[in-house]
């Protein structure tokens, strides 16, 4: 059984730039969540999507924002990048909406110069 | 508020001592309380959970409602066990998300 993954696994982008990160979940899984993972605040969660809802966001400003379609995958998108971006994106899917038990991918690194 | 402290930002102790990983949550209701580790290059994943009250890789972690804790104990740690570890609560419904701790790095002396 394929685990979760992530693409790409490394981006480097300037400030101003967007990106668009991508989830393949596990086969099976409907919920999808995004986190942010840096060493200076741990892991902060983004949001949640399940069935092509998003049904949690966190305090992160509009410029980060997501969907999900209907095969489960998800896409995570950062516009007008900064700095501060710079961070571990990572994506966890489970079978039920919360994102309890979850799996999760290896993550994308994204670097802002 | 909801919330999962973990105090210690960084642990260390030598192979064969006993080995507690402190975590505290504030949650109005019953939430279920998980344990995920990262080890070095490799993917967070799931190590336990409260409610199936197992105990893997030798760690084992008791719920205290009371105390509002769920501590990770092991009895002798051990080299490979060095890693970031989170404490993770997940509501009792599913409206709302897992909250995730800040993480303890865990570092195992030879």
């Amino acid at each position: 059984k394929a685990g979760v993954t992530q693409t790409p696994r490394y981006l480097i982008k300037t400030r101003g730039q967007q990106v668009t990160l991508s989830c393949s979940p596990i086969s099976g899984h409907r919920s999808v969540s995004w986190y942010q993972q840096t060493p200076g605040q741990g892991l902060q969660f983004l949001f949640e999507y399940f069935s092509e809802t998003q049904r949690n966001k966190g305090n992160f400003p509009g410029r980060f924002s997501g969907r999900q379609f209907s095969n489960s995958r998800s896409e995570m998108n950062v516009s007008t990048l900064e700095l501060g971006d710079s961070a571990l994106y990572l994506c966890a899917s489970s079978r039920s909406a919360g994102g309890a038990f979850a799996f999760f991918g290896q993550g994308t690194r994204l670097t802002v110069v | 508020a909801q919330r999962v402290t973990q105090p210690e930002k960084l642990l260390s102790v030598f192979k064969g001592a006993p080995v507690e990983l402190k975590c505290n949550y504030s949650y109005s209701g019953s939430p279920e309380l998980f344990w995920y580790v990262q080890y070095s290059r490799q993917r967070l994943q799931l190590l336990l959970r409260h409610i199936s009250r197992e105990s893997i890789k030798g760690f084992t972690a008791d719920l205290n409602k009371g105390e509002t804790s769920f501590h990770l104990k092991k009895p002798f740690a051990q080299e490979e066990d060095s890693a970031m570890y989170y404490c993770a609560l997940s509501p009792e419904t599913s409206y709302d998300k897992v909250i995730f701790g800040p993480g303890t790095s865990l570092s195992v002396i030879p």
